[in-house]
């Protein structure tokens, strides 16, 4: 059964960076049929999905053309989990943000973490 | 304003039977899979349907799925009050090169 654990910081500061990280059990990062994506939501804009990370012989990455600039999303093989980088926040990043692994489409995710951009 | 477009609400009785729609176009429901989730408020969506019409294992037959040219349909019956939820689509848009989801639709089971 695979499990999804997020962490990271509630409260991120205008300007600062919003880092999240996503341990993967009973799955591995590494999987040749999987992608590991970080979707996120909030009222004003719904259910977003900001990218994913992916290994076929190499990794590769896909980000929503919303966040391109200021995004990464890397996997850590060592400890088989994936993180979200975000730069340079505004309030607009504030939002509940979710792990997810997708077998073509999400189908396991993470129980949330909600993230606020304040001062 | 989402790539996919659902109805803000439905609502039904009861033991009937509701369906909800999700309108897309040729580079994302014409052209891919369809997946339906369910979300209850403060807690992380949940895969109902996949594939345009199967079911994970647990999900019960209550729940249907079908997919027609750039639209898409999510059909509960016998409705319970259980049921009452926020209810997404969403399916890779090949033009944007990113995972879409509608903008949700609220069920209440009057």
């Amino acid at each position: 059964q695979v499990q999804l654990q997020q962490s990271g910081p509630g409260l991120v500061k205008p300007s600062q960076i919003l880092s999240l990280t996503c341990v993967i059990s009973g799955d591995s990062v590494s999987s040749k049929s999987a992608s590991w994506n970080w979707i996120r939501q909030s009222p004003s804009r719904g259910l977003e999905w900001l990218g994913r990370t992916y290994y076929r012989s190499k990794w590769y990455n896909d980000y929503a053309v919303s966040v391109k600039s200021r995004i990464a999303i890397n996997p850590d093989t060592s400890k088989n989990q994936f993180s979200l980088q975000l730069n340079s926040v505004t309030p607009e990043d504030t939002a509940v943000y979710y792990c997810a692994r997708s077998s073509g489409f999400p189908d396991v995710w993470g129980k949330g973490t909600t993230v606020t951009v304040s001062s | 304003q989402s790539v996919l477009t659902q109805p803000p609400s439905v609502s039904a009785a009861p033991g009937q039977k509701v369906t909800i729609s999700c309108s897309g176009s040729s580079s994302n429901i014409g052209k891919n899979s369809v997946s339906w989730y369910q979300q209850v408020p403060g807690t992380a969506p949940k895969l109902l349907i996949y594939e345009n019409n199967k079911r994970p294992s647990g999900i019960p037959d209550r729940f249907s799925g079908s997919r027609s040219g750039t639209s898409a349909t999510l059909g509960i019956t016998g409705l319970q009050t259980g049921d009452e939820a926020d209810y997404y689509c969403g399916t890779w848009d090949s033009s944007l090169s990113a995972w879409e989801f509608g903008g949700g639709t609220k069920l209440t089971v009057l």
